[in-house]
């Protein structure tokens, strides 16, 4: 399986910041590279598909980037609402595979 | 708009067995298949397996092979996940999540496992 490691687990930031969260894939995984946004008791919401696709009707703050083994999420100017955990799924090769979270809370 | 609704919490004892469900709404749905996927408390998501809507054939990752069963009320466009012969282990938020690349998600079903 292809092993996804995220960082940083935990990432402190204010209102206005620009924060960068990173996972890094075992191996290739060709773009395959999603993004989510998890608040307590509510569904994961898929942010970002395929690297840098913006899902339909969340706000441009939000980008992807990266290539072959290295992805990136940036958040340019945070908000309030965006505090909460996000986390990167592959889904190049079977089975899909999650990053471990990051936490992101208010400074 | 495309939904994913669960079921509600549970409380288990362990050996006993628990099904859960995934109804969905706002698309066809046989069109795409639906996902599985497990989060026990301060762990990271673990892929279970997924259930081709259309055949009703499911896929199991290594993990979840035995005591774990992906079905359909397709007449219902729901999906159910039983787990059998519970273990504490079992004891997490299972979702479900739309094929699609994992485009759409319920939100989740807390599993508590414990005598």
């Amino acid at each position: 399986d292809i092993q996804m490691t995220q960082s940083p687990s935990f990432l402190s930031a204010s209102v206005g910041d620009r924060v960068t969260i990173n996972c890094k894939a075992s191996q290739n995984i060709n773009k395959y590279l999603n993004w989510y946004q998890q608040k307590l008791g509510e569904a994961p919401k898929r942010l970002i598909y395929n690297t840098n696709n913006l899902q339909t009707g969340i706000p441009s703050r939000f980008s992807g980037s990266g290539s072959g083994t290295d992805y990136t999420l940036t958040i340019s100017s945070l908000q309030p609402e965006d505090f909460a955990t996000y986390f990167c799924l592959q889904h190049n090769s079977f089975p899909g595979t999650f990053g471990s979270g990051t936490k992101l809370e208010i400074k | 708009q495309i939904q994913l609704v669960q079921s509600g919490p549970e409380l288990k004892k362990p050996g006993e067995s628990v099904k859960i469900s995934c109804k969905a709404s706002g698309y066809t749905f046989t069109d795409y298949a639906m996902h599985w996927v497990k989060q026990a408390p301060g762990k990271g998501l673990k892929w279970m397996g997924w259930i081709n809507t259309y055949t009703g054939k499911p896929t199991y990752a290594d993990d979840f092979k035995g005591r774990f069963v992906f079905s359909l009320e397709a007449s219902a466009s729901t999906a159910n996940l039983q787990i059998s012969n519970l273990k504490n282990e079992d004891t997490a938020t299972y979702f479900c999540a739309r094929e699609g690349a994992f485009d759409y998600w319920g939100q989740g079903v807390m599993v508590t496992v414990s005598s």
